[in-house]
């Protein structure tokens, strides 16, 4: 157990739909992170949250929005939802010296 | 542009076989990191480096950062069906805080 917890586990929606991931980060991390993994794919970075405030930005879509709330959880916001946006979506905290990452389960994502 | 290149793709071997997985970049790392995943879950992280020329053991796996920290490579002494899963690399480019994920191995070890 990495401590990071997401939810829902399993999400299946409908092309045009609005989602709501959540994360909450391990107890003390103040770093959270989105990434994307489609099918048989590496880990596409999507953003970084620092304390609230964005920090970095990877491949993420117009369509898709996050934020971190004072209690330091985030949420990815998808909209718009495409068949090709169906993938697990993963949130990782970090705090350690040298940025090491820690998963969350995921979120797999079907869009029909 | 992919900064970190995993080879191979794939490997699929039998138990008791030993392995090397490789990872490459152009890019100098302050650091990197392993990280396993199986099926339907999150990466897990196996190790840090942080020296050039470091080599770290756990148990049959070993990790060696290269001199110039550009590049690293995974050892799986007498593979188990446990071993099975997708092998990340990832570093860590100095003065950010954005680690950078390789293109993965997938390892499928047979009994």
């Amino acid at each position: 157990d990495s401590g990071v917890t997401q939810t829902p586990k399993h999400l299946i929606t409908a092309t045009g739909q609005r989602v709501t991931l959540r994360c909450s980060p391990r107890s003390g991390d103040l770093s959270v992170y989105w990434y994307q993994q489609s099918l048989d794919q590496g880990l596409q970075f999507l953003i970084q949250y620092y304390n609230g405030e964005e920090r970095a930005k990877g491949n993420i879509l117009e369509r898709f929005s996050a934020q971190q709330f004072p209690d330091l959880h985030s949420e990815l916001n998808l909209s718009s939802l495409e068949l090709g946006d169906s993938a697990l979506y993963f949130c990782a905290s970090s705090g350690g010296a040298y940025n090491e990452q820690f998963f969350g389960p995921g979120t797999r994502l079907t869009v029909l | 542009t992919q900064l970190l290149e995993q080879s191979p793709q794939f490997l699929s071997i039998q138990e008791g076989e030993n392995l090397t997985v490789y990872c490459n970049s152009s890019s100098v790392f302050s650091s990197l990191q392993w990280y396993r995943q199986e099926p339907g879950e999150g990466p897990v992280l196996l190790v840090t480096v942080v020296t050039g020329g470091e080599v770290k053991k756990l148990k049959r796996l070993t990790f060696q950062f290269g001199d110039a920290r550009k590049d690293s490579s995974l050892h799986i002494t007498a593979a188990q069906t446990g071993d099975t899963g997708l092998y990340l690399c990832a570093g860590s480019l100095y003065n950010t805080d954005k680690l950078i994920f390789g293109t993965g191995t997938r390892l499928q070890v047979f009994p």
